[in-house]
């Protein structure tokens, strides 16, 4: 089955403690990128990646890391969590890569994240 | 820069109503469109789309046509049911040299009451 697969589902952590968020797709899509998604606010894109170790800065970038050595996975890391990343965290891939495109986002499920 | 607005929700009908979701969006060149719904608990999956000016999108019964005269890109459907309860976002690609960006509204929570 075609899916965006994201872990943990739900994490309860500490400020500062390092964190990561992994994400694994099975679509042999090149695009993939990060959102959270908090209330009022929509969904804001924080990194995204047009391919293998090609990464780039989306709208809120401050505290978070990514990497993408392989192309199905692209971790999400907090190298220091603290209470305003609380949020609803979403992966999602695309098709569409360097060669453009207007391809659809399919989403993983959603990691809830809470930094106490 | 690009930006998508949509209308502020909740918005709350009877069964069998008439459903309007507004959206417009300003944007340099071309972008794509898109309709995104949410039900409770998951993830964001495609509504429907449209990557050019007047084309109509169109999925279980919900239809936007993209109007780059008006700049908007409103949701619709004739008859809404208890299932189409959920939160929906209007999105557009944003193609650049060496970027590829979505951006995405705030959201419309849509509750059906039987």
């Amino acid at each position: 089955e075609a899916q965006v697969t994201q872990n943990p589902r739900y994490l309860i952590t500490v400020t500062g403690k390092k964190l990561t968020v992994t994400c694994s797709q099975n679509m042999n899509h090149e695009y993939m990128s990060w959102y959270r998604q908090d209330p009022g606010l929509g969904l804001r894109q924080i990194y995204y990646s047009m391919n293998v170790e090609v990464t780039d800065k989306g709208d809120v970038p401050e505290g978070y890391k990514v990497s993408r050595k392989e192309k199905r996975n692209f971790p999400l890391i907090l190298e220091s969590p603290s209470p305003n990343q609380t949020s609803l965290y979403f992966c999602a891939s695309s098709p569409t890569g360097l060669a453009g495109g207007t391809g659809e986002l399919f989403f993983g499920e959603g990691s809830r994240l809470t930094v106490l | 820069g690009n930006s998508v607005t949509q209308m502020e929700g909740p918005v709350t009908l009877s069964e069998e109503a008439f459903l309007t979701i507004n959206c417009t969006y300003t944007a340099t060149g071309y972008p794509s469109l898109f309709w995104y719904v949410q039900y409770p608990g998951e993830g964001l999956q495609l509504l429907l789309k449209a990557t050019k000016a007047d084309d109509k999108g169109s999925n279980k019964g919900f239809e936007a046509t993209y109007r780059k005269e008006t700049t908007s890109f409103h949701l619709e459907k004739g008859s809404v049911q208890v299932s189409d309860s959920a939160v929906y976002f209007c999105a557009l690609s944003d193609l650049g040299p060496g970027t590829y960006k979505y951006i995405f509204g705030t959201g419309t929570r849509l509750k059906v009451l039987a």
